[in-house]
């Protein structure tokens, strides 16, 4: 089984801030990592993910994660957010292998950009 | 083109009723997941149809929750004798493929409320 942490639920931060949201995982199989948003009144959106290859994998709009297997970690980061990048973000997992389909989400960090 | 959509959007209902919850997701797409989203539970996996094959059944929390998936296509998530409990948003996503890479696309969900 598989299991993902976000230890922040709230994460305030300036307009123009660097900002960290943290996702950890557990699981006893390879996984691939996702990150997806959640705008305001808005549904669910892929942001970045990792299947393989290069372990820092960047979106369009500046956000970056880098994948620490033996941290087991998959945080997001980007050097300077915006008010527009008030959302709740979402780290997920999937096994790598075999037939299961589903994501299995943390639960999930709200970022508040201030101005 | 026109992406996954559910209906209704919103969907007050009393205690001890009956509820379906549509989903139609992108055409062509053969996987199709249920999720339910709720407060202290986060984004929670309910159910997943690939193709012919028989769905994982394995999230849906008691019997009073059942899905299926009519023509490959359209789904609908029936729950009986709704609870206070059931109260929560109800995402649907597809895919092109099951397992792995295939990036899944969410609903905008159904917000479910229990009186």
């Amino acid at each position: 089984a598989q299991s993902v942490t976000q230890l922040d639920s709230q994460v305030p931060v300036f307009e123009e801030a660097p900002v960290e949201l943290r996702c950890n995982y557990s699981s006893s199989v390879s996984v691939y990592l996702f990150w997806y948003v959640q705008y305001p009144n808005q549904g669910l959106q892929l942001l970045l993910k990792y299947l393989s290859g290069s372990t820092l994998v960047k979106s369009i709009n500046g956000f970056e994660a880098e994948f620490n297997k033996s941290q087991t970690s998959f945080h997001l980061r980007k050097p300077s957010v915006h008010i527009s990048d008030t959302a709740e973000y979402f780290c997920a997992v999937r096994p790598s292998g075999g037939s299961q389909g589903n994501l299995i989400f943390g639960k999930g960090t709200k970022l508040s950009v201030k101005p | 083109g026109a992406g996954v959509s559910q209906s209704p959007s919103n969907k007050v209902t009393e205690k001890g009723k009956d509820v379906e919850l549509r989903c139609d997701p992108i055409s062509g797409h053969t996987a199709l997941y249920w999720y339910r989203q709720s407060l202290g539970q986060g984004l929670e996996f309910l159910i997943y149809f690939q193709g012919n094959s028989a769905p994982d059944k394995s999230g849906l929390p008691s019997d009073r929750f059942s899905a299926e998936r009519t023509g490959g296509s359209v789904s609908t998530l029936t729950i009986q004798r709704t609870q206070q409990e059931d109260s929560a948003v109800y995402l649907c996503a597809s895919s092109t493929q099951t397992g792995g890479r295939g990036e899944q696309y969410f609903g905008p969900g159904t917000r479910l409320t229990v009186t």
